[in-house]
């Protein structure tokens, strides 16, 4: 079974561009999360996806949205970027979220300019 | 609200040595634990993982087992080898949680020939 997937996996963007990041998760899994990761504030949940619905927020600004598409890929978007927007952002995969494990991607390098 | 306590790295140990990596942790109900692993430049892999009290989850040579009464979750490995460099994730997720893992800081692991 292929593992989760996410595109691009390294991007350079502006200050106030806006970016959007793909996740394509493990064939049958409904739902999707999102994490930011950085040195300082280590792993940060943004958001959770089950059936085109999005269950669960993190403490991240209005910017950070996402979705997910009948087919239960994902896509997350950040808008005006700030410097500070620069991690690498990690989607994960489960069943049907809960407390089922969560299989991660390789991840989507993103450095703001 | 939940939190995962680490013991902070880097752990640097020679090969073959034993690797203890301690996780203590804060949960409203009954949590599900889990243990990831991050290889330079990659996402997380899920190392292993126990949903109960006195569950040990093991893989790789790896394990850890679930305890309630001291609420925690430490890694360990009898005999480590250099390709078990990397850094590791305690995490944490409840029924409440909706698809947010509660990760730990991490702990880099260094282990030298």
């Amino acid at each position: 079974k292929a593992g989760v997937t996410q595109t691009p996996r390294y991007l350079i963007k502006t200050r106030g561009q806006q970016v959007t990041l793909s996740c394509s998760p493990i064939s049958g899994h409904r739902s999707v999360s999102w994490y930011q990761q950085t040195p300082g504030q280590g792993l940060q949940f943004l958001f959770e996806y089950f059936s085109e619905t999005q269950r669960n927020k993190g403490n991240f600004p209005g910017r950070f949205s996402g979705r997910q598409f009948s087919n239960s890929r994902s896509e997350m978007n950040v808008s005006t970027l700030e410097l500070g927007d620069s991690a690498l952002y990690l989607c994960a995969s489960s069943l049907v979220g809960g407390v089922d494990e969560q299989y991660f991607g390789p991840g989507t390098r993103l450095t703001v300019t | 609200g939940n939190s995962v306590t680490q013991m902070e790295g880097p752990v640097t140990l020679s090969e073959e040595a034993f690797l203890t990596i301690n996780c203590t942790y804060t949960a409203t109900g009954y949590p599900s634990l889990f243990w990831y692993v991050q290889y330079p430049g990659e996402g997380l892999q899920l190392l292993l993982k126990a949903t109960k009290a006195d569950d040990k989850g093991s893989n790789k040579g790896f394990e850890a087992t679930y305890r309630k009464e001291t609420t925690s979750f430490h890694l360990e490995k009898g005999s480590v080898q250099v390709s078990d460099s990397a850094v590791y994730f305690c995490a944490l997720i409840t029924t409440d949680s909706w698809g947010k893992l509660q990760f730990g800081a991490g702990t880099q692991v260094v282990v030298t020939p």
